[in-house]
């Protein structure tokens, strides 16, 4: 069965540089999370998307931004990176609106490691 | 407030031995509760889940959990621990479906042989 497809899988950037993450969800779902894990920690909810509209705002840096675009897939744009921000980022798919959906499904993660 | 708070950040068990991981939750409305894993430098995967159904559910790879309202619980538990099963286990909470999980902190699973 189709997975949740991240890309890049592994991400180094400098200090002060930008980095773009992208998520491909499962076919025909329509909702897509973006979770930040930093070392040793639980996974944070940073931001979610519902066909293609922002449907939820977590812990996301105003640094950061992200969109869903029309064929579902996700980018999350970091930009004016900080050390504090190398963690692994998870990306998630499910279906339906926030009160529909009853199942994420994740993918395998970009690590970042800023320098 | 809602939260969830997984009891014991690391357990250590034989290999053919049962598996305990403990779960508990709070919150103002009814949840939909979900264990995740996460083998070293891998993604996160959905071990089973709960939502309103019933209050015991199955998932994969032999793992169980059981909905207690009433100690406001979901546990983990496997019969006879795998090698295979050495990871990091979530708890985590969801309100109005799956939006905005909440992870607990984790409890590394430690298989001896």
């Amino acid at each position: 069965a189709a997975g949740v497809i991240q890309s890049p899988r592994h991400l180094i950037k400098e200090k002060r540089e930008t980095a773009t993450l992208k998520c491909y969800p499962i076919p025909r779902h329509d909702t897509v999370y973006w979770y930040q894990q930093g070392p040793g920690q639980d996974p944070q909810f940073l931001i979610s998307f519902y066909e293609k509209m922002q449907s939820d705002k977590g812990s996301i840096p105003d640094r950061f931004s992200a969109q869903q675009f029309s064929d579902y897939h996700s980018e999350l744009n970091m930009s004016s990176l900080e050390l504090g921000d190398s963690a692994l980022y998870f990306c998630a798919s499910a279906t339906g609106d926030s009160y529909s959906t009853d199942t994420q499904y994740f993918g395998p993660g970009t690590r970042l490691t800023v320098l | 407030a809602q939260s969830v708070t997984q009891l014991d950040s690391h357990v250590s068990v034989s290999e053919g031995t049962p598996v305990l991981l403990r779960c508990n939750y709070s919150s103002s409305y009814s949840p939909s509760l979900f264990w995740y894993v996460q083998h070293p430098n891998k993604g996160l995967q959905l071990l089973l889940k709960y939502t309103s159904a019933a209050t015991l559910v199955k998932g994969i790879n032999g793992f169980e959990a059981e909905f207690k309202k009433s100690e406001t619980s979901f546990h983990l538990t496997k019969p006879s621990a795998h090698m295979s099963d050495a990871a990091e286990y979530f708890c985590v909470v969801s309100f109005f479906g799956a939006n905005n999980l909440f992870f607990g902190t984790g409890t590394r699973l430690t298989v001896i042989p």
